[in-house]
Formats: structure tokens, C-alpha cells, sequence
């Protein structure tokens, strides 16, 4: 099983600041990483898939890079809304695994 | 509009079933793969099965292998998540999740999901 580690647990930024997501995974899974960005109380959203592409209707301002085990998720300005829990995902192999979690949080 | 809608969940027994569907609209469920993804309380998101477009390959997570089935009613435009042997780590929100644009691709339209509760 491939395990995709999450980090920071937690960040705590302002809005308008730049927010920098990372997720390792076990094993290469080339770039085959998605992210997701949850509400309390709504199901996921996708925001990036393949590692660098955006999904249909998400901001410029979120963008996805890396390959192999290293992967990041950058939202350049923080709006309001950003404020949430990002989870990474692969699909590269069985079972499909998920990142825990990081929380952007209003500081 | 495109969209999934779960229903029938609620409380279970230790040890018991249930049953929880997943009404697709709005798009061409048959040409697309599907899955069940859960999240207990406070928790993240756990993958649970998988069924492809004609229901041909099924996978499931180890924690739920044995136990549940997925299944799918193409012209009803339906996924269906029989549970069994139901235990207290079940209980979770469950959310059917699409996969695409592209095979085997990311998980992108979800439901607003199900709650079910494991409890005697």
C-alpha cells in the first residue's frame, strides 16, 4: 500500500498570503496525485489532477507541482474561502489511498 | 445538472446490514467508473471500493473486503454499497465518488454522502 504523508498538520496564515501544501508518498506514484479541498460539512472538491492540472472551474491561484514522491500544492493569495482541509490522493496503484490531511487555518 | 445523491443510511447493528445507494444524474453513468469513499468522525477520507463502468472489476480496501459489495444498475443509473457484518469502525459518512474526465482518472464529482452508525 502506498501511503502519502501529509505536512504540515496544521498552517496557520492571513488572508493574502501564500500557502505552501506538501504530500510524500511511500513509493514513486510518477504524477499520479490529486488534491482535494473539504468544507466542513460538504464532501470533497478536486483541485488538481495528474500533480499540475487544474480541474474545471478552480482559480489560477491554486496550482499543483512535482513527481515521483514529492508533491505540492501552492495557493498564491489567500481568499477566504481557501480557509478548509486539503487532501492529497493517488491513484497509481491498489488500493487507492488518501493523504491525512492539512488544515489552512485563519491566523 | 450533474450530480449524485446517496440514501439509506442511518443506524445499524453490530454484526448487521445495510444497504446504501448512490442515484447518479445528469451525465452518462454508464461510461464512467465508481467508487465508495468513507470518512469517519473527525477523520480523513478512506477509499472503499471500486467498480468499473460495466461492473466487471470490483476492488476493495482490506478494512472492508469480505464484508461489503459493491454493485451497479446501469439502466437505473444507480451504485449500490451492500454492507455486512457491520462493526463500530463502519460508522462514517459514506460518499459515492465518480471517477474521470479520463479512465482511472481522479476522483471528480462526489455526492454529499450518508451517514451510517454502527451501534447497538
Amino acid at each position: 500500500e502506498i501511503v502519502l504523508t501529509q505536512s504540515p498538520a496544521t498552517l496557520s496564515l492571513s488572508p493574502g498570503e501564500r500557502a505552501t501544501l506538501s504530500c510524500r508518498a511511500s513509493q514513486s506514484i510518477s504524477s499520479y496525485l490529486a488534491w482535494y479541498q473539504q468544507k466542513a460539512g460538504q464532501p470533497p472538491r478536486l483541485l488538481i489532477y495528474d500533480a499540475s492540472n487544474r480541474a474545471t472551474g478552480i482559480p489560477a491561484r491554486f496550482s499543483g507541482s512535482g513527481s515521483g514522491t514529492d508533491f505540492t500544492l501552492t495557493i498564491s493569495s489567500l481568499e477566504p474561502e481557501d480557509f478548509a482541509v486539503y487532501y492529497c490522493q493517488q491513484r497509481k496503484s491498489w488500493p487507492l489511498t488518501f493523504g491525512g490531511g492539512t488544515k489552512v487555518e485563519i491566523k | 445538472e450533474v450530480q449524485l445523491v446517496e440514501s439509506g443510511g442511518g443506524l445499524g447493528q453490530p454484526g448487521g446490514s445495510l444497504r446504501v445507494t448512490c442515484a447518479a444524474s445528469g451525465f452518462i453513468f454508464s461510461s464512467y467508473e465508481m467508487n465508495w469513499v468513507r470518512q469517519a468522525p473527525g477523520k480523513g477520507l478512506e477509499w472503499i471500493s471500486y467498480i468499473g463502468s460495466d461492473g466487471g472489476d470490483r476492488y476493495y480496501a482490506d478494512s472492508v473486503k469480505g464484508r461489503f459489495t459493491i454493485s451497479r444498475d446501469n439502466a437505473k443509473n444507480s451504485l449500490f454499497l451492500q454492507m455486512n457484518s457491520l462493526r463500530g469502525e463502519d460508522t462514517a459518512v459514506y460518499y459515492c465518488a465518480r471517477r474521470g474526465p479520463f479512465q482511472y482518472g481522479p476522483f471528480d464529482l462526489w455526492g454529499q454522502g450518508t451517514m451510517v452508525t454502527v451501534s447497538s
